[in-house]
């Protein structure tokens, strides 16, 4: 079955500066998607990637899904203690919606 | 704010007890997926349902049930809980008959078992 595993599992960086998380599958990923969830609430979704080389935007976060479609990056710049959550990729085996997710990146913004 | 709204928002059980948790879907949205998220882990998915039957399930036992309304609501009902079923359940809405589109979750629901 898919296995998803992001890196790293926690991140402290200082505020404004840029980070990266990943976002690595055992198989080729039909459609990815990145979530942020603050401690012990639901998801949020920011974005979701379909085709290899795609590249999506939204304010300071940015994905992308490499050409081989079986790993993700998600990079954002200049951050913000806004930012400070738990980020989640999860995987659509098969465009049916039902999810396989890393085990998260925790992240923290000092000011 | 997603348009999926889950109740209640915590809850606390004895072992051996039943629970119903209930998620509405986001308009226009036809599938409701299940999930548990113990802590510290990603979410994992436990069952999905397409117009009012199940459309999959992961790999949790027979205990974990669900039922799709009509208005495409939905419950999970779990069954003889145990401490290990402790965990926050999350729904997510979708439509799936156009494609991979975006799922949205509710905030959760919290369970704890005593």
């Amino acid at each position: 079955s898919q296995e998803l595993e992001q890196s790293p599992q926690s991140l402290i960086v200082q505020e404004g500066k840029n980070l990266t998380i990943n976002c690595t599958s055992s198989k080729t990923l039909y459609g990815l998607y990145w979530y942020k969830q603050k401690y012990g609430e639901g998801l949020i979704f920011l974005m979701m990637l379909q085709k290899g080389g795609e590249e999506k935007s939204h304010e300071k976060i940015t994905a992308k899904l490499d050409e081989k479609k079986q790993q993700s990056s998600l990079h954002i710049t200049a951050s913000q203690p806004s930012h400070a959550g738990i980020y989640l990729c999860g995987a659509d085996e098969s465009y049916s919606q039902k999810l396989v997710f890393g085990q998260g990146t925790r992240l923290t913004i000092n000011p | 704010e997603t348009g999926v709204t889950q109740s209640p928002t915590h809850l606390i059980k004895t072992r051996g007890q039943q629970v119903t948790l209930r998620c509405s879907s986001q308009s226009g949205h036809n599938t409701v997926s299940w999930y548990q998220q113990a802590l510290g882990q990603g979410p994992q998915f436990i069952f999905q349902y397409y117009r009012e039957e199940e459309n999959g399930r992961g790999n949790f036992p027979p205990r974990f049930s669900g039922l799709q309304f009509p208005n495409y609501s939905s419950e999970l009902n779990v069954n003889a809980l145990e401490l290990d079923d402790s965990a926050l359940y999350l729904c997510a809405s979708s439509r799936v008959d156009r494609g991979s589109t975006e799922a949205f979750f509710g905030q959760g629901t919290r369970l704890t078992v005593v």
